[in-house]
């Protein structure tokens, strides 16, 4: 059974780091073809893909982010951890891990999602 | 970026009705490469189509999906009051892949 979960600060202000972890069960992220992103929705917008992280360690972002992101895989073998830097309140979000469905560039399992607010 | 508008943004019918959902792109799918989940609140969002009209494994047949181009529509052809949801769609056709903005069906 594959599950993911994502954790991490409710709260962050203005120009901090937010630091996210995907705890995620049932596949390992060191398979061949494996793979695993993050996306957003802020509140009564759109989803927005945010970055991805594959099984031999290759690395994505949204060209809009890039600068402010960072994907990894945790110190755990079954974590992947993202980190957005000087966080801004328009970043007050849901924020999704999800995992591909294969070679195909869509999500066959999601976690619940974490909100976040940024709030002095 | 290929901007995804679904239509309508909330949907009120009954319990055995039938569901028409709109996802309309900016510009053409390539290849049809067209998703849609659907999302119940308090649970993670599950997988229902993929490749416009492809059903996922276990999702019931009174779900199907069509379309090309630029105009896809998800339907739910007896509404059962599980399916009372948001339902998003998602193109991965062109990078970046971008999502819908969603639909809420709601009970009437």
């Amino acid at each position: 059974q594959v599950t993911l979960k994502e954790s991490g600060p409710a709260l962050v202000k203005p120009t901090q780091t937010l630091t996210l972890t995907c705890t995620f069960s049932g596949f390992s992220l060191n398979t061949r073809g494996m793979r695993v992103s993050w996306i957003r929705q802020p509140p009564g917008k759109a989803l927005e893909w945010l970055a991805r992280i594959d099984w031999n360690d290759d690395k994505f972002y949204s060209t809009s982010l890039k600068t402010r992101l960072t994907v990894s895989k945790g110190t755990s073998i079954n974590q992947v951890v993202l980190t957005m830097t000087n966080m801004d309140p328009v970043d007050t979000a849901t924020y999704y891990c999800a995992r591909y469905a294969g070679s195909w560039d869509y999500f066959d399992y999601w976690g619940q999602g974490t909100p976040v607010t940024v709030s002095s | 970026d290929i901007v995804l508008t679904q239509s309508p943004g909330t949907l009120s019918s009954s319990p055995g009705e039938r569901a028409t959902l709109s996802c309309r792109a900016s510009q053409s799918v390539s290849g049809s490469y067209l998703a849609w989940y659907q999302h119940r609140p308090g649970q993670t969002p599950r997988l229902l189509i993929y490749a416009a009209s492809s059903r996922a494994t276990g999702i019931p047949d009174r779900f199907s999906g069509s379309g090309s181009g630029t105009e896809f529509t998800l339907t739910i052809s007896r509404l059962e009051p599980e399916d009372f949801a948001v339902y998003y769609c998602q193109q991965y056709g062109s990078s970046p892949r971008t999502f819908g903005q969603g639909t809420k069906v709601e009970v009437k």
